[in-house]
């Protein structure tokens, strides 16, 4: 069973940083693409960021781009996200989720984790 | 960058009853498009893939359909395990999402 779990939200205030883990396991880890999707009420579900299987391809939704940067360590079976330069509107769920496919487009994604809360306040 | 919009933003259905939701994208995706459904307090799930078809362990009465840039998920007979917000999504090139459909059970 695929079981993504993520960790490290929290409160933060405007401006400052926080890094972000997801813990996978269950699948061959090192095969496939792996995103960050955030969600918010009022913005529903909205993609942030994407890495190919090797971390050779990345994408970044233009909300973040130059801001975040996403990693993976396959040994470690993680993928991470830094967010620097933290404003309100990035307050939302973020959650860890594996893509269909090995590169980083083109992807529909197949498996969720329940997501970390991030409040920029 | 591909809009999509999904119609009607809420749907009240009877146990039983058909359910048709709807999701339209600002161009062309073919038929690279997905279903999510959202139960409450729980993280998406994967419903169809390909437009039209249903993923591992979805139930018969989900169905998809179109292409290009109209699209349509059907519940041909509403449980009340199915309330939920779903949400379509195209993959042509990197993801967006529909601002999402709720279904209430009437």
């Amino acid at each position: 069973e695929v079981q993504l779990v993520e960790s490290g939200g929290g409160l933060v205030e405007p401006g400052r940083s926080l890094r972000l883990s997801c813990a996978a396991s269950g699948f061959t880890f090192d095969v496939y693409a792996m995103h960050w999707v955030r969600q918010t009420p009022g913005k529903g579900l909205e993609w942030v960021s994407s890495i190919s299987w090797d971390g050779g391809r990345i994408g970044y939704a233009d909300s973040v781009n130059g801001r975040f940067t996403i990693s993976r360590d396959n040994a470690g079976n993680s993928l991470s996200l830094e967010m620097n330069s933290l404003r309100t509107d990035d307050t939302a769920f973020y959650h860890c989720v594996k893509g269909n496919y090995d590169t980083p487009n083109m992807n529909w994604f197949d498996s969720w984790g329940q997501g970390t809360l991030v409040t920029v306040s | 960058e591909i809009v999509l919009t999904q119609s009607p933003a809420t749907l009240s259905v009877s146990p039983g009853e058909r359910a048709t939701l709807s999701c339209r994208a600002s161009q062309s995706i073919s038929s690279n498009l997905v279903w999510y459904q959202q139960r409450p307090g729980q993280a998406p799930r994967l419903l169809i893939y390909d437009a039209s078809r249903r993923a591992t362990g979805v139930p018969a009465r989900f169905s998809g359909s179109g292409s290009g840039t109209e699209f349509t998920l059907t519940i041909s007979s509403l449980q009340s395990e199915d309330l939920a917000i779903y949400f379509c999504q195209q993959y042509i090139n990197w993801p967006s999402f529909g601002p999402g459909t709720k279904v209430d059970i009437k």
